[in-house]
Formats: structure tokens, sequence, C-alpha cells
């Protein structure tokens, strides 16, 4: 499983509240994502960090911040949950060979 | 903007038949390629990768990569109703430190 842990695995949350989750690694890798999974869209990535204070973003970035102050922690924070937000929200590090990425068990985020 | 393409299926196919699964991209740019698979509630794992024009096995799957086409596909042979889940196809373009995703197709195996 690349050793990779999100927390919590399950969530929910109401409008307008921030909200943050976890991404933990256990193998120093320096690439970490996340995605969040709708269905008839794919996943599609949020934002991207390539170092510690190292941060890039994704394609749907708007309301969602990321810090990674740790090599192996890599947090994703909604600002001020809205129902669009709604959704499944993947982690996942880059290792190895030709940028494979290995994914997270996942958060089932609900905001009410 | 580059885009991948599958087709959302689903796709039916009776068990031990060969599963056609296919992927277009839109730039001659990538680099590499990737299939997931998703089984329903559960992350995408890694089948395989591919980089090169041609073929490249792994037991039952093999990715087939036709570049100047820009397409991949995946073939699973003796398909099993353990197989039915959703593949998911990745191309990583040069100097992009990411992943670009298909929609996914949907497999279903019929025993």
């Amino acid at each position: 499983d690349a050793g990779i842990t999100q927390s919590p695995r399950h969530k929910v949350t109401e409008t307008g509240t921030p909200v943050t989750l976890r991404c933990h690694q256990t193998e120093n890798h320096r690439y970490m994502y996340w995605y969040r999974q709708d269905p008839g869209h794919g996943l599609r990535l949020i934002h991207y960090s390539y170092g510690v204070k190292d941060t890039d973003k994704g394609e749907v970035s708007d309301g969602y911040s990321v810090s990674r102050s740790k090599t192996e922690d890599f947090l994703l924070t909604l600002e001020s949950a809205t129902s669009s937000q709604t959704s499944v929200y993947f982690c996942a590090i880059r290792a190895g060979d030709q940028e494979t990425q290995y994914f997270g068990p996942g958060t089932r985020l609900l905001v009410l | 903007q580059k885009e991948v393409e599958q087709n959302s299926g689903p796709l039916s196919v009776p068990e031990g038949a060969i599963a056609s699964l296919n992927c277009t991209y839109s730039d001659r740019g990538s680099q590499s390629f990737f299939w997931y698979r998703q089984y329903s509630g559960k992350s995408p794992e890694l089948i395989m990768f591919i980089y090169s024009n041609g073929d490249k096995e792994d037991g039952r799957f093999t990715a087939q990569l036709n570049k100047a086409s820009q397409y991949v596909s995946l073939l699973i042979r003796d398909s099993q109703p353990s197989d039915s889940a959703t593949y998911l196809c990745a191309v990583n373009w040069y100097g992009a430190q990411k992943l670009v995703f298909g929609q996914g197709t949907r497999l279903t195996i019929n025993p």
C-alpha cells in the first residue's frame, strides 16, 4: 500500500466550516498529490507538493489550500466547506520510474 | 488543454474472453502511460505502465502503445469476474510532474 494513510477516512461537516484532511507517508517520497474523485469527472488534481514547503496548484484548486511542513505529511484544507466539495479525496505519492503514483485509501467527505 | 479520453462504458465481457480497454490522448509531448484498476469504494491500484511503442505484457494483462496514433490500450486475457472494476488510464507529459487521468471505463465480466 506504499505506506500511505489518510485521516479521517470519513467525515460529515456543515457548509461554511473549515475542514483539514491529512495524508501521511512513511517512505520519504518527495512528491505528494491531492485528488478528488466525482462521478463523471474521474480523478482531478487539486494540489501537489514537490518538497517541504513547495506546492503548486492543480486543475481544481479553488477553495482548497495545502501545507507541507514535514516530508511525511501533506495537509489539504477546505477553508469554508461547500456542498460542491462533497467528494472522495485521494492522496498519492510518486515513486519509482516513470512518475508512477500510488494512492492512499481515500477520505469520503460529505458537506451538508 | 491536455486531455485523456476513455469510453465510460459499461463494457460487458463474458468470462474467459478478452477484454479490450482503450484510451486516447490529445498531446504528442507525452512520456509515459499508466493503467489503474479501481474496485467500487476502493482506491486506484496500479496495473502497469508503458512508455515505449509496442506491447508490454504482465501476466494476463497487455498494454499496447501507439504514439503516432495517440492511443494506449489494455487487454485482459481470460477475463475473470474479479476483473470487474473501473479501469483508469493516465498520461504523464514531459516536465509536467503530474498525471492526467481519463474518466475511467467500467468493466463487467459476466460468469
